[in-house]
Formats: structure tokens, C-alpha cells, sequence
């Protein structure tokens, strides 16, 4: 079956270390997108990549940093530098000419 | 810029009543409109979309909505709830030539029995 992967569904990390979430996707969908999900605030765009090697910030990219080396995946690195790292991060995706997007299960991080 | 409001934050519903979510959207161009629903802990899962063409749309689920230029409005509807349609409902918004889609903060919908 097609879909978007994320892995772990639950991380915990102390505070002051980079953490690595992952997304793969085998939809073959150019687009991928990473969001941050707070109670309250729906979904904010982190960063973005409509092709590989390529992506652009979003919203909120302070503290995170990405990479697109291949089209299947676009794993989020969350660094000590986000102050508020503890949320529900979602990763999803978008082919050729197709605004919609459709979502992995999410990873819940949370930091202490 | 683009935004997206969603009036209400929680709303109640008793099992088998009609049901309508409310969306608004601000953008200069025509838009493209979704509706996602989220269940607790789990990724968002599309309802329904709006490009062009018959302004009532059907999704799933039994979802329909209506897209309405001159309200900037594409509310949800649905005829009759089921207690599993308990969830959050987001709306969002997208252009030709954008890459990304501006969402709304999410109506929560309790279904009471």
C-alpha cells in the first residue's frame, strides 16, 4: 500500500540534544512538507521541498533544519535551538500539479 | 497573504443531527479548499476538495460542502452525525502557484448520545 511513513510515533529526548524524525513516502510525490502541531494552533509549516535537493522555509524554521536527498524521504532534525521543542510534528506529501496533501501518523516529540 | 478561520473552537452535536462547520477564508485568487478530519493522536485524513467547477461538493464519510465567492465561506455539512465522527475538523487553503496550504486552528466536534 501507498503512504507516508513517520518513525518513531513516540520520542523522548533531554533537553539540549538534536533529534532526528523521520518521513518516507512511496506515493512518488515530488512535494513534501513538515508541520508542527500544537494544541490550539492547528498545523504550522516548518519547512518544505517541492524537488530534491531543494526546500524552503516555512513559518516557524527556527531551531529545525532539513534534507531532501532522495524524492522518498525528508527526515526533520529538531536542535537544541528550538526553544519549545515538545509537539506533535507531521509530516506529509503532494505529487505533480496536486495542492492536496496527505499526511503521515505523526511523530509526538517531547523534550525535558 | 492567505488566512483561514475557523469561528469555533468546540462544538457539540447530538447523534443523528445535522451538522455545519464553518470556514472562511481570506486570499486574492481563486482558491482551492480542503477539509481534513484528525482523530486523537493520529495524522489528518481528507475529507473533501474544492478546485473549480459545482460549488456543493461531496467527500466522504457522508461530508458535503459548499463553496460561497461572494461569503468567502466553505462550510462543512453533514445530515446526520455518527458518534465516530468525533474529531477535529481542519479547513485550509491553497492557490495556483503556491506550493504550500494555509490552514485554519481546527473545530473540535463532540457527538453527544
Amino acid at each position: 500500500d501507498g503512504g507516508i511513513t513517520q518513525s518513531p510515533k513516540y520520542l523522548f529526548r533531554k533537553e539540549g540534544q538534536n533529534v532526528t524524525l523521520s518521513c518516507e513516502q512511496n506515493l512518488n510525490h515530488d512535494a513534501m512538507y513538515w508541520y508542527r502541531q500544537d494544541p490550539g494552533q492547528g498545523l504550522r509549516l516548518i519547512y518544505y521541498s517541492q524537488i530534491v535537493n531543494d526546500f524552503q522555509k516555512g513559518d516557524i524554521a527556527e531551531g529545525y533544519s532539513v534534507s531532501r536527498e532522495k524524492k522518498e524521504s525528508f527526515p526533520l532534525t529538531v536542535t537544541s535551538a528550538q526553544k519549545n521543542p515538545t509537539a506533535f510534528y507531521l509530516c506529509a506529501s503532494s505529487g505533480d500539479r496536486s495542492y492536496e496533501q496527505y499526511f503521515g501518523p505523526g511523530t509526538r516529540l517531547t523534550v525535558t | 497573504a492567505q488566512s483561514v478561520t475557523q469561528p469555533d473552537i468546540h462544538i457539540t452535536v447530538s447523534e443523528g443531527a445535522s451538522l455545519e462547520l464553518r470556514c472562511n477564508y481570506s486570499y486574492g485568487a481563486t482558491p482551492y479548499l480542503f477539509w481534513y478530519v484528525q482523530s486523537p493522536g493520529q495524522g489528518l485524513q481528507l475529507l473533501l476538495k474544492y478546485f473549480s467547477g459545482d460549488t456543493l461538493v461531496q467527500g466522504i464519510k457522508g461530508f458535503e460542502a459548499e463553496f460561497k465567492r461572494s461569503q468567502s465561506s466553505f462550510n462543512l455539512r453533514k445530515p446526520s452525525v455518527h458518534w465516530s465522527d468525533a474529531a477535529e475538523y481542519f479547513c485550509a487553503v491553497g492557490a495556483l502557484g503556491y506550493s504550500t496550504l494555509t490552514f485554519g486552528k481546527g473545530t473540535m466536534l463532540l457527538v453527544s448520545p
